[in-house]
């Protein structure tokens, strides 16, 4: 069912400061754990996803930590920037086909 | 290019009309699509998993009469929304079970938005 009355959390960070955006998942049968970004009125736009198997993935700007003992996951933006705002969503997904799970999301804001 | 494509993007509807969004798969054949639906400041919420010649499998709390799921072809799902209402207004995307070589990503589509006046 839907989030009723649920409200994004903010994170606020100064521009070229570091961001870290936490995501607490559900299952631990998942796969493949994928960070996405929205901006207003768009689709979410693929950033960056890990296998269970792994703990650490870098990519451009951004690194993605998993911590499977306690279903946790989180995103690290580097050197943010103004067009780093928008909202980040963790999605969880036990491959084939099963369909993705949305963890709530985070608004982050960036401060000139 | 895109590989599901969703249509409309954007519809604008009175009160008591119905209304059907269409997901289509471009180069391959999808037996399966989801429909997520999202509310202003929600997270994407899974509504239901179409079915290519069966019934579609809804979630918990969504009505299967109002959200209408036809999956008639490998290439085409549709969601319609049936007498719609306010609370109806959100955004809905669909999202094809193939993933992106060698990543985690599923292709999605644009996405629909729908107002219902």
């Amino acid at each position: 069912g839907e989030n009723v009355g649920l409200h994004l959390p903010t994170l606020s960070v100064q521009e070229g400061d570091n961001s870290i955006i936490n995501c607490a998942y559900s299952n631990s049968a998942s796969d493949y754990f994928i960070w996405y970004k929205q901006e207003s009125g768009k689709g979410p736009q693929f950033i960056i996803d890990i296998r269970s198997n792994m703990d650490k993935r870098q990519g451009q700007r951004v690194t993605v930590l998993l911590n499977k003992t306690v279903k946790h996951l989180s995103l690290q933006i580097a050197a943010t920037q103004p067009g780093d705002s928008a909202v980040y969503f963790c999605a969880e997904n036990q491959g084939g086909n099963t369909p993705l799970v949305f963890g709530k999301g985070t608004r982050l804001s960036v401060i000139a | 290019g895109a590989v599901v494509s969703q249509h409309p993007s954007r519809v604008i509807c009175k009160s008591g009309t119905s209304v059907k969004i269409e997901c289509r798969s471009l180069d391959f054949q999808a037996t399966t699509m989801f429909w997520y639906r999202q509310f202003p400041k929600q997270s994407l919420m899974l509504m239901a998993t179409s079915n290519e010649g069966s019934k579609a499998t809804y979630e918990q709390g969504v009505e299967k009469d109002k959200f209408l799921i036809n999956h008639a072809s490998l290439t085409l799902s549709t969601l319609t929304v049936t007498s719609a209402h306010p609370e109806d207004s959100s955004f809905y995307i669909c999202s094809a079970p193939l993933r992106k070589l060698n990543t985690g990503e599923l292709f999605f589509g644009e996405g629909s938005r729908l107002t219902v006046l």
